[in-house]
């Protein structure tokens, strides 16, 4: 059973980079069936979608971030990333990684989430 | 870049059903995927597809397409569906962007 857990700072200062990792246990993340997606919550707020990394290092994101976000894998340690830069009071959320499969046409859907990290941006 | 909107709100008689709906662009092209967050919960994936409910997700749960809206059909709520629920799809533009739904906050009375 796949399981995702994110790790990473609990606490960013202003105008510095947040990196989280979410470390993919009971599968690979180079099976080719998943994309590897990263999502998060304001507080209070609905979701929103942050961008995904295909194993080979494809990547997608969201028009919104795409200026300030990267997101990398690396298929030895079987974790991928997530990288915002510049951050701002605004990035305070609950982070929350996510595999994302792509098997059936027209149909695509988060099927394993992580139980998510706070991530505050304060001085 | 589409949009998926829901009713901010809906209610329910526990034992009763009850429908949320998603409405939005891309859903003439795409499926939605719902999911059920509690709250200090993450999401939990409830159906997918054209009306798939993944192992572990009871049978009250329901889906349904039709043009650009998507529904999720809860039939015989119970106290513990009283949770957040949200739509996904991909954006339509065709750039494999996704988009989640405003939510929808669903109380069993």
């Amino acid at each position: 059973q796949v399981q995702l857990q994110e790790s990473g700072p609990g606490l960013v200062k202003p105008s510095q980079t947040l990196s989280l990792t979410c470390t993919v246990s009971g599968g690979s993340i180079s099976s080719g069936d998943y994309y590897w997606s990263w999502i998060r919550q304001h507080p209070g707020k609905g979701l929103e979608w942050i961008g995904y990394i295909y194993y080979s290092g494809s990547t997608y994101y969201n028009p919104s971030l795409k200026s300030r976000v990267t997101i990398s894998v690396d298929t030895s340690k079987n974790q991928f990333s997530l990288k915002l830069s510049s951050v701002t009071a605004a990035d305070t959320a609950v982070y929350y990684c996510a595999r994302l499969v792509d098997t059936i046409p027209r149909a695509y859907y988060m099927d394993v989430w992580g139980k998510g990290t706070t991530v505050t941006v304060s001085s | 870049s589409s949009e998926l909107t829901q009713d901010p709100a809906v209610s329910v008689a526990l034992g009763q059903t009850v429908r949320i709906t998603c409405q939005g662009d891309s859903l003439r092209s795409y499926y939605a995927s719902w999911y059920q967050q509690k709250p200090g919960q993450a999401p939990v994936l409830v159906i997918y597809g054209k009306n798939t409910r993944p192992s572990g997700i009871p049978d009250r749960f329901s889906g349904s397409n039709s043009g650009n809206t998507a529904s999720l059909i809860i039939t015989g709520a119970q106290a513990e569906d009283e949770a957040d629920y949200y739509c996904n799809s991909r954006d339509s533009s065709g750039n494999h962007h996704y988009v989640f739904g405003t939510g929808t906050k669903v109380t069993v009375l």
